[in-house]
């Protein structure tokens, strides 16, 4: 039962590299999104999709790049990371049918920007 | 546009205490209720939601949490709280439409001591 698969776990990045944070689900779940947690703020919405081909921005999408070419996978890109990028990012899922169904979220990113 | 807001950042509470964990909500139209809980290191996991009918929703570790139109609010208690009910909770709100996109609090932080 593998659900929402997040790599890799922790990264630590120097100022101006890019990386790809990989989210992959095994669901079939139309919906998939990305959050960023940072202390006192919960979590922000950064990037969401309501399937492959289709995505959309949500709070806070400056410096980040989302593609969904499967259902299974929604990679987030970093494109010149910053240190204000330092947070815990979380990949989430669910069924799109309706409103009211589970998000199942994955263990987390924790991301260092030096 | 949809705002949650949990009144507690910190709440500190002694084992078999009730605890009471605030939630108010702003949205105009209907709204989805949820609450999430995220042990350490770990992604969030849903422990109630409210969709419909009944006012109060029971989660199956003895949480518990009433809607109120009225006040908007979506409190969560547990009458006897336990050292594994340790975790940060947070308050999520989806007012529904074409995209499923959660709106979440600041979370509260529960520390059970002993």
């Amino acid at each position: 039962n593998a659900g929402v698969t997040q790599t890799p776990k922790f990264q630590v990045l120097k100022t101006g590299q890019s990386m790809t944070l990989q989210c992959a689900q095994d669901m079939n779940h139309e919906y998939m999104s990305w959050y960023r947690q940072d202390p006192g703020m919960g979590l922000r919405l950064i990037h969401y999709s309501v399937g492959a081909g289709i995505t959309d921005q949500g709070e806070v999408p400056n410096g980040y790049n989302v593609s969904r070419s499967t259902t299974e996978d929604f990679p987030l890109r970093l494109l010149s990371a910053a240190p204000s990028q330092t947070s815990v990012y979380f990949c989430a899922s669910s069924y799109h049918r309706r409103e009211d169904t589970e998000a199942f979220f994955g263990q987390g990113t924790r991301l260092t920007v030096v | 546009a949809q705002s949650v807001t949990q009144l507690d950042s910190q709440v500190p509470v002694f084992e078999e205490a009730p605890v009471e964990l605030r939630c108010n909500y702003s949205s105009s139209v209907s709204v989805y209720l949820f609450w999430y809980v995220q042990y350490p290191n770990q992604g969030l996991q849903l422990l109630l939601k409210y969709l419909s009918g009944s006012t109060l929703v029971k989660s199956i570790n003895g949480f518990e949490a009433e809607f109120n139109k009225s006040q908007t609010s979506f409190h969560l208690r547990k009458p006897s709280v336990h050292i594994s009910d340790t975790a940060e909770y947070f308050c999520a709100a989806n007012s529904g439409g074409s995209n499923y996109k959660l709106t979440f609090g600041k979370g509260t932080l529960l520390t059970v001591n002993p």
